[in-house]
């Protein structure tokens, strides 16, 4: 199938804003999703945006979504070290019946 | 709401021999989904289930199996187990679809296959 593209690594210091970008590639997705995923741990839903808004924010989370360009950003504002964890944006796909990821985005937080 | 429950949390199987995950979801939720997580592929989807019904299946070949009873728990199968077998598997639940609703995670079983 097609992909979800994820830059793979992000580093940043405590306190200081995070963007991490995806490109997705079903432009008929309803929902667009972030997750999160700590060592052993399962997939946390950190956020989504339905298909026909351009930004979502809740509390430091802020999800952008440019439709022409099937490019979707999180924003983390000041970030903390338990944010450190792995990243995925998620697709729903074709079918309607399956969510696509991307391979995830592995965040460091530096104090 | 209790969330989406896995079990077990962890196995421990030899190749040529078979499991069984189950998954109970989120109550109320009627779709069951299954993905498989590997380092290498990331995650991949298995299928996902309806009212007893499989809607949708991925590239798996047929030793993956799964089904869903009345009351919306699910179960997947992998026969004849092979060392590629070894994968975090992930079961998410959502109200009618991941297409329409949020899609809610479970811990995950941690198979490893010696």
């Amino acid at each position: 199938g097609e992909d979800v593209e994820q830059s793979l690594f992000l580093s940043v210091r405590e306190g200081d804003s995070s963007v991490i970008n995806c490109t997705y590639t079903d432009s008929s997705s309803t929902y667009l999703y972030w997750y999160k995923q700590e060592p052993g741990a399962g997939l946390q839903l950190l956020t989504y945006i339905f298909s026909n808004m351009d930004m979502k924010q809740d509390q430091r989370l802020t999800v952008l979504l440019n439709k022409k360009d099937k490019h979707l950003s999180l924003r983390i504002a000041d970030t903390q070290t338990g944010d450190s964890a792995i990243y995925f944006c998620a697709e729903s796909a074709n079918s309607g019946y399956a969510l696509n990821f991307g391979k995830g985005t592995s965040l460091l937080v530096t104090p | 709401k209790a969330g989406v429950t896995q079990t077990p949390r962890y196995l421990i199987k030899t190749r040529g021999q078979q499991v069984t995950l189950s998954c109970s979801p989120i109550s109320g939720h009627r779709s069951v989904s299954w993905y498989q997580q590997t380092p290498g592929q990331g995650l991949q989807f298995l299928f996902e289930y309806f009212s007893e019904t499989q809607r949708n299946k991925g590239n798996f070949p047929g030793r993956f199996s799964g089904r869903q009873f009345s009351n919306s728990r699910s179960e997947m199968n992998v026969s004849t187990l092979e060392l590629g077998d070894s994968a975090l598997y992930l079961c998410a639940s959502s109200f009618r679809s991941p297409q329409l609703d949020t899609q809610y995670f479970g811990p995950g079983t941690r198979l490893t296959v010696l």
